[in-house]
């Protein structure tokens, strides 16, 4: 079983409508969780940063962790063509003294005009 | 624009050889965080540097190295090519070890 698991795709929706992203983890001592947005033949560009349990906001995007389920998501709000990439959960933990790094494989978001 | 700096954006080599990817952080990150990420297993940590020293290992190959300078850039070092190691590799900085990491946008090395 991965760590970090996260639903490929596909994900087709029409312009305007809010997405749900989502990732599952099976580590308890992730702490730290990350959003990333990848465009083709581009780097991964943070999206969000959050480290508690609970929302966090920024413009048409909400993170949420839960901590106690071990799941967190990402939700885009009134989604444009311009959003469609590949999504990127992320997580850290601090195990042994050592950081460990941990990325879901993505899920592809198209959204049609 | 990361800030995050890869060189070469293309690399075309044959089995066997050796090649070097730099990487160069951006202003006032001192962690430098290598990735490899290809179609069937998604982003791959392989190691991190945080001012110059080792911090965090991945799954990096033996035929693999890295090192950071004193002014923070830092290669990674492939060597003894194979195939498999056809993949888009990523540099990442942050400003420490518990902070949102930035990435470059890769450098992507095909074996023939």
């Amino acid at each position: 079983q991965k760590e970090v698991e996260q639903d490929p795709g596909p994900l087709s929706v029409p312009e305007g409508a809010i997405v749900s992203l989502n990732c599952t983890y099976s580590n308890s001592a992730f702490q730290y969780f990350m959003w990333y947005r990848q465009y083709s033949r581009k780097g991964p560009e943070l999206l969000m940063y959050t480290y508690s349990s609970g929302n966090k906001e920024d413009g048409r995007f909400t993170a949420q962790v839960d901590k106690s389920s071990k799941y967190i998501s990402l939700f885009i709000r009134d989604s444009q063509p311009s959003d469609s990439a590949t999504y990127l959960c992320a997580m850290s933990a601090l195990s042994s003294g050592t950081y460990k790094y941990i990325f879901g494989t993505g899920t592809r978001l198209k959204v049609l005009a | 624009d990361s800030g995050v700096t890869q060189t070469p954006k293309h690399l075309i080599t044959a089995t066997g050889q050796r090649v070097t990817l730099r990487c160069s952080p951006r202003s006032g990150d001192l962690s430098v965080y290598w990735y490899q990420q290809s179609l069937d297993q998604g982003l791959q940590f392989l190691i991190q540097y945080y001012n110059g020293e080792e911090r965090a290992k991945g799954n990096i190959l033996e035929r693999f190295s890295a090192q950071q300078f004193p002014d923070l850039h830092s290669e990674l070092n492939l060597s003894s090519l194979e195939l498999g190691d056809s993949a888009l590799y990523f540099c990442a900085s942050s400003v420490g070890n518990d902070q949102p990491q930035h990435f470059g946008d890769g450098t992507r090395l095909s074996i023939l």
